[in-house]
């Protein structure tokens, strides 16, 4: 069965203090894996898109990154602003290719 | 703006009543699709379609109908809503063509049904 599965839950820090969230994917063929941001009571914001194992992405103080079994977001100098929950998605291949598979998030909030 | 909306953005209703949430995109995207958000559970897929007259099921459709008769335009049609339905639904839709496939989201729709 495909599934998603990110920790920690819950993240704490204070500002500046670097860390990562892990999503780890268990699924039949890897179409793409996704990261997206959720602000309280908005939609979710699209982020990244990682397609194979050893790819990088980055974008300000966000660095995605891709392995076979599971990918992390690095936050480096987080700000307050990078305050949310951030949703790792993986699409796979086979039938149903364009279903989706949400983790349940990591809601992290960074202390001024 | 490119953007994905929804109507009704709140909505609290009786069980057993219909009612439709409309979702409509103005990005020309072939895919879209809905999910819902409850607490401990993330976003779960409803329903998706890949083009007009074109649907399939996600993970969660019981209770669930859509359509899609024209490109923009993909609603969620509850006909008999019940209390587990309660929960925060999302549209989004994506191009088949892109490069990141990201979906855009639109606002979300909260239900409560009585």
């Amino acid at each position: 069965e495909d599934q998603v599965t990110q920790s920690p839950e819950a993240l704490r820090l204070q500002e500046g203090e670097s860390s990562s969230l892990n999503c780890s994917y268990t699924v039949s063929g890897l179409r793409g894996l996704f990261w997206y941001r959720q602000d309280p009571g908005k939609g979710p914001e699209f982020l990244f898109t990682l397609y194979s194992a050893g790819e990088e992405k980055e974008k300000e103080r966000l660095k995605a990154t891709l392995t076979k079994k599971e990918s992390f977001l690095h936050i480096t100098a987080p700000k307050p602003e990078d305050s949310a929950t951030y949703l790792c998605a993986v699409q796979a291949r086979g039938s149903g290719t364009y279903k989706y598979i949400f983790g349940t998030g990591t809601r992290l909030k960074v202390l001024a | 703006e490119a953007q994905v909306t929804q109507n009704p953005r709140y909505l609290i209703t009786v069980t057993g009543k219909k009612l439709t949430v409309t979702c409509s995109q103005n990005m020309n995207h072939e895919y879209m699709s809905w999910y819902r958000q409850d607490p401990g559970l993330g976003l779960r897929q409803i329903y998706y379609s890949m083009n007009v007259e074109v649907t399939d099921k996600g993970d969660v459709p019981e209770g669930y109908k859509v359509s899609r008769k024209e490109k923009r335009n993909f609603p969620l049609i509850l006909e008999s809503p019940s209390p587990n339905q309660t929960s925060l639904y999302f549209c989004a839709s994506r191009s088949t063509s892109g490069i990141h496939n990201e979906q855009f989201f639109g606002p979300g729709t909260r239900l409560t049904v009585l």
